[in-house]
């Protein structure tokens, strides 16, 4: 099945811990992005990749970080979690990062950092 | 600074019309996306706005107005499974979405 896959669906973590979040697509997209969704705040943007070798900050990326080897997989590492990064995370890919290219999203991971 | 304001919350009735407006300033303008959310699931994809004017699809249509930064997403022929949040993003000169925190709409019988 085409899309996006993310793992795990959900996960709770100590603090300090650290844990990796992963992602993976099948449609071929050059560009793959990871947001954070709170309660009452839009969609931030983490970090990003305009192709597979490159990856990019967003708006706030501090506390995570990202690698892209290959076209299919972008993983999200938190080197140490902290209760700030309770979060639902959204992985999306699209053709480019261009203006009419849709962003396609993942089902998303619940992370809870006590 | 960037920012996307749309309404927290709209009611409406189901078969009914229901019009969600969202303004945005953002530094340079490549385009004005809605996204539809239903609760614990993913955004999936509605709709795309570069040029002033309406596009319309089936029961939903987007509206754009560059000079006042400004659209609505207008949908009609309200049924329960149109019961979610519908965000707004603006993409800016660097090709980043700016996502507004997104609009809950519910559907009453």
């Amino acid at each position: 099945i085409a899309g996006i896959t993310q793992a795990p669906t959900s996960q709770i973590l100590a603090a300090g811990r650290r844990m990796t979040l992963r992602c993976t697509q099948d449609m071929r997209h050059n560009a793959m992005y990871w947001y954070r969704q709170d309660l009452g705040l839009g969609l931030r943007l983490i970090h990003y990749s305009n192709t597979a070798g490159t990856t990019g900050k967003g708006e706030v990326p501090d506390g995570y970080s990202v690698s892209r080897a290959n076209t299919d997989d972008f993983p999200l590492t938190l080197a140490s979690a902290v209760p700030s990064q309770t979060s639902v995370y959204f992985c999306a890919s699209s053709d480019s990062r261009g203006g009419t290219d849709t962003q396609y999203f993942g089902p998303g991971t619940r992370l809870t950092v006590l | 600074g960037q920012n996307i304001d749309q309404p927290t919350e709209m009611t409406a009735t189901e078969g009914a019309i229901v019009q969600i407006n969202c303004t945005y300033q953002t530094s340079g303008f490549n385009g004005l996306f809605w996204y539809q959310q239903h609760a614990g699931e993913a955004p999936t994809f509605l709709s795309y706005n570069v040029l002033d004017g309406l596009e319309e699809k089936g029961r939903f249509s987007s509206f754009l107005s560059r000079s006042k930064g400004y659209s609505y997403l207008l949908l009609k022929e309200l049924q329960m499974k149109d019961s979610a949040s519908y965000l707004c993003a603006a993409m800016d000169s660097n090709y980043q979405l700016i996502w507004g925190a997104g609009t809950k709409l519910i559907i009453k019988p």
